[in-house]
């Protein structure tokens, strides 16, 4: 099947810097969508980008299907952003919403 | 929008015990998602349901457990009887279609099976 590479696997910023979370699938994808995981367990949608480049505030996503790659830009990094931070994927001609196994983030004040 | 809607958000149990997840999808939404989430084994999909019809269930467990969506807006994770190993974070998620459009979770159900 289908697998689903996060890097790093953990990483701990001081408030205030930028990281960059990198997923990468071993499959072409119709679906590609990154969560955050917040110390209360919510599974909070960030973005849905199968392709191209999205940013939402703090946050930017760019997806390079040709690549089998996304990357998660953080810029200035709160201490509300730890939490674990999840890649999904959805091959073509499927259905099912394969998960990385995440990148454990926690930010110091 | 009310988002993903599930109950209890908390469930302490006796092993043998029956417990039954209850989950109301975004209206709208034909698309619908169990998963579950365990340190060992991360997030897996247990069932999904498309028009309320269950397409794939090669993620349960065992026959312990069962899932039915009677209607569009009510779906049900069964576990008869349960088992401290079936203590776990459920999660529900629907979405419109599948591919094309973002899936939305829950907040879970956190179960645990003493």
């Amino acid at each position: 099947g289908i697998q689903v590479e996060q890097s790093p696997p953990d990483l701990i910023l001081q408030e205030g810097a930028n990281s960059t979370l990198r997923c990468n699938f071993s499959d072409s994808v119709n679906n590609l969508q990154w969560f955050h995981q917040n110390p209360w367990g919510q599974l909070i949608n960030l973005f849905y980008i199968p392709s191209g480049t999205k940013q939402n505030g703090r946050l930017s996503a760019t997806t390079v299907a040709t690549e089998r790659y996304s990357l998660l830009y953080i810029s200035s990094s709160q201490t509300t952003d730890s939490g674990v931070y999840f890649c999904a994927v959805v091959m073509d001609s499927s259905y099912k919403l394969i998960f990385g196994s995440g990148t454990r983030l926690l930010v110091r004040p | 929008d009310a988002g993903v809607i599930q109950s209890p958000r908390h469930e302490v149990t006796e092993m043998g015990q029956e417990v039954t997840l209850r989950c109301k999808p975004i209206s709208g939404h034909n698309s619908l998602f169990w998963y579950r989430q365990t340190m060992m084994r991360g997030l897996e999909l247990l069932i999904y349901f498309n028009n309320n019809v269950p397409i794939d269930d090669s993620g349960m467990p065992e026959d312990r457990f069962s899932a039915k969506m009677p209607n569009a807006s009510f779906s049900t994770l069964k576990i008869q009887p349960s088992e401290p190993r079936d203590s776990a974070v459920y999660f529900c998620a629907s979405s419109q279609q599948v591919s094309g459009n973002t899936i939305y979770f829950g907040e879970g159900s956190w179960l645990t099976v003493v």
